[in-house]
């Protein structure tokens, strides 16, 4: 299976109300990165959390990462129906060997207005 | 899709014919990137640069291979396109001065292979 996977695949959740998507991984990282791809886009960067961080905000966007548990969470609050679309979380691990990103399959949001 | 382009937009070419992707940016950044994306996948690796002429293999690395004479180039080309090579390519770069790694991504080129 793969470094990052994101569950669920899909959601679909209706506006105003919170999305929460997971990505577990497999080994040890040096940072995970949140990445959003609009229908027929190249993938946006959204927030970057480190290793030694818990958690980290940046607007709507909530993110918490267990180093334990190898797991990390978005949270998007009160959602619009412009979130609509795919969420991926990308995995950096190095810099033994040098840095790689590797990037899970995606979570599908889609937010009815 | 902020300083990086990418040629063609869309592609379609018969199988056994090369081909060649082009990746353009105008952000001085050192490391360039190539990705496939197809359905279930996600995006994976398939070469990537850390300099002018400095290249290595990702995971998908079979069928393709790059080149990068300039900062701001990097080429993708399948030597003989087949019908397993149809997908979505994506260019991406990053900047290792910020330590972070953040990658920034191309519009991306729809090749089809008949």
């Amino acid at each position: 299976s793969q470094q990052g996977e994101e569950d669920p695949q899909a959601l679909s959740i209706q506006e105003g109300e919170n999305a929460t998507m997971n990505c577990s991984y497999k080994t040890s990282i040096n940072n995970l990165q949140w990445y959003r791809q609009n229908s027929g886009r190249g993938l946006v960067h959204l927030i970057l959390i480190r290793s030694n961080e818990r958690e980290k905000h940046s607007g709507r966007l909530r993110v918490t990462l267990d180093t334990s548990k190898k797991s990390s969470s978005l949270l998007i609050t009160a959602s619009r129906a412009a979130d609509t679309a795919s969420y991926f979380c990308a995995t950096v691990i190095g810099p033994t060997g040098g840095f790689k990103t590797i990037f899970g399959a995606g979570t599908r949001l889609f937010v009815k207005a | 899709d902020a300083g990086i382009t990418q040629s063609p937009r869309h592609k379609v070419t018969e199988t056994g014919t090369p081909v060649t992707l082009r990746c353009h940016q105008t952000e001085n950044h050192r490391y360039m990137y190539w990705y496939r994306q197809d359905p279930g996948h996600g995006l994976r690796l398939i070469h990537y640069s850390y300099g002018v002429k400095d290249t290595d293999k990702g995971e998908v690395s079979d069928g393709y291979s790059v080149s990068r004479s300039k900062t701001e180039d990097f080429l993708l080309t399948l030597e003989s396109a087949t019908s397993s090579q149809t997908s979505v390519y994506f260019c991406a770069i990053s900047e290792s001065r910020t330590g972070s790694y953040e990658q920034y991504f191309g519009p991306g080129t729809r090749l089809t292979v008949t």
